[in-house]
Order: C-alpha cells, then structure tokens, then sequence
C-alpha cells in the first residue's frame, strides 16, 4: 500500500520554465491537497479539491495551477517558474470530502524539493 | 494573518526529559486540534489530536493538553527519546463551513542522548 506519491523527489528549474509536479493516492480518497513547506512558514496550502471533479484556491494560489484528473491523480503545475516559488511541496490526501475532521487525517507523501534558479 | 502561533521554533531536550510545545490560537470557531510528526525527507504524518470537549488527551507518551478559556493547546512528550527528534507542527481547524487547517509555523525536536 503505496499512501500518496509523489513525483518527482527533487527538481531544478530556471526562472521561466514549466513544470508539473504529480501525485497520486491509493486510498480510495475523496479530497488532495498542495502545501508548501518553508523554513518558518510552516505548511501553506496551495490549492486543494475538495472531491473529483472540483478545485479551488488555498491560502497561496499565485503562480500555481492545479488539475484533478481523476479521484486518484492531482497536478500541480508552475507555468512560470520564479525563485520565490523554491520550496518543498507536499500532496496530501484525506478521506472525507472537505477538510481533515477528527475522522479524516490528512495523508501527506514524500514531497518534492524544488529549486527555481 | 497567523491564526496559530506555535513556540518554540526549535528544541532541544536530553534523553528522558520532557518536551513540551505551545500553540495558541485566535478563531474561536476552531473545534478540531491535531498534531503532526515529520522526520527528515518525509511528509508529516498525524501523531495525535483532540477536541476541546476535554482538557486532556495522553496516547502513550504522547499528551495534549487544552486550554481553551486561554485559546492554547500543547504537546508533552514524556520520556523523550532519541527517535523522536523531528518536526512537530500544531494545527486547527473547525469543521463549520468550508475552513481550512491551519498549521502552526513548526518546531524542530532534538533529543540528546
């Protein structure tokens, strides 16, 4: 039982470039998420999909695009990529739709750590 | 706007001691308080959580503890060990509407032998 991939670990772009960042779950899970990780910050969320076929803006949505693919898959995709936009990300899965309750923890993967030059 | 504030931003703690980080909070709507553990190259996954039904949670040598007259939670972890060196990070949320989790900052656990 593989939880949530991620693909790939690491990543170097140039400021400008595109990229897609893939995750998948194996769980059988209503709602994926995008967070970022930065020293201090914490985990902000990115976008999310609350359940196949929706998706909407988190906390820090600029520069980003998401896409549901199926209830399995969800992209994240920098169109442009900018220095500030270097930081771990993280795909995350839960089982009810909506938001982590008490009954539906959050399922992170391994993350992707990306470098923008 | 940070709503949850979480301290130390690191620590460091000798084998068999006590481990405790603080978080408070401002959205008195929040009703739903875990606790995430994150080791190195890996994502975090959840240790613990509670409700504000009660003051206090133990899982093991795990325990939170709630305040909520004073908006703040923490984790104890008693008898810390070596292997619990990592990343905790506070977070809340309330499961009205369409909130979000919030996460607190994090805070970098050092267990010394």
């Amino acid at each position: 039982n593989a939880g949530v991939t991620q693909t790939p670990k690491f990543q170097v772009l140039k400021t400008g470039q595109s990229m897609t960042l893939q995750c998948a779950q194996d769980m059988n899970h209503n709602s994926m998420y995008w967070y970022r990780q930065d020293p201090g910050m914490g985990l902000r969320l990115i976008y999310y999909s609350a359940s196949e076929g929706t998706t909407d803006k988190g906390e820090v949505p600029n520069g980003y695009n998401v896409s549901r693919l199926n209830k399995r898959e969800f992209s994240l995709r920098l169109e442009s990529a900018a220095p500030s936009q270097t930081s771990v990300y993280f795909c995350a899965s839960s089982e009810r739709e909506g938001f982590s309750s008490y009954n539906s923890p959050l399922h992170f993967g391994n993350g992707t750590r990306l470098t923008v030059t | 706007q940070q709503q949850v504030k979480q301290s130390p931003q690191s620590l460091i703690v000798q084998k068999g001691g006590i481990s405790i980080i603080n978080c408070a909070y401002e959205n008195t709507a929040f009703d739903y308080f875990p606790w995430y553990q994150q080791f190195p190259g890996k994502g975090p996954a959840l240790l613990i959580a509670i409700r504000p039904d009660v003051s206090e949670k133990k899982e093991g040598r795990f325990t939170i503890s709630f305040n909520k007259s004073a908006k703040q939670f923490s984790l104890h972890i008693m008898d810390s060990q070596p292997g619990d060196s990592a990343t905790y990070f506070c977070a809340a949320i309330s499961n009205f509407g369409n909130e979000k989790l919030t996460f607190g900052t994090g805070t970098r656990l050092t267990i010394i032998p």
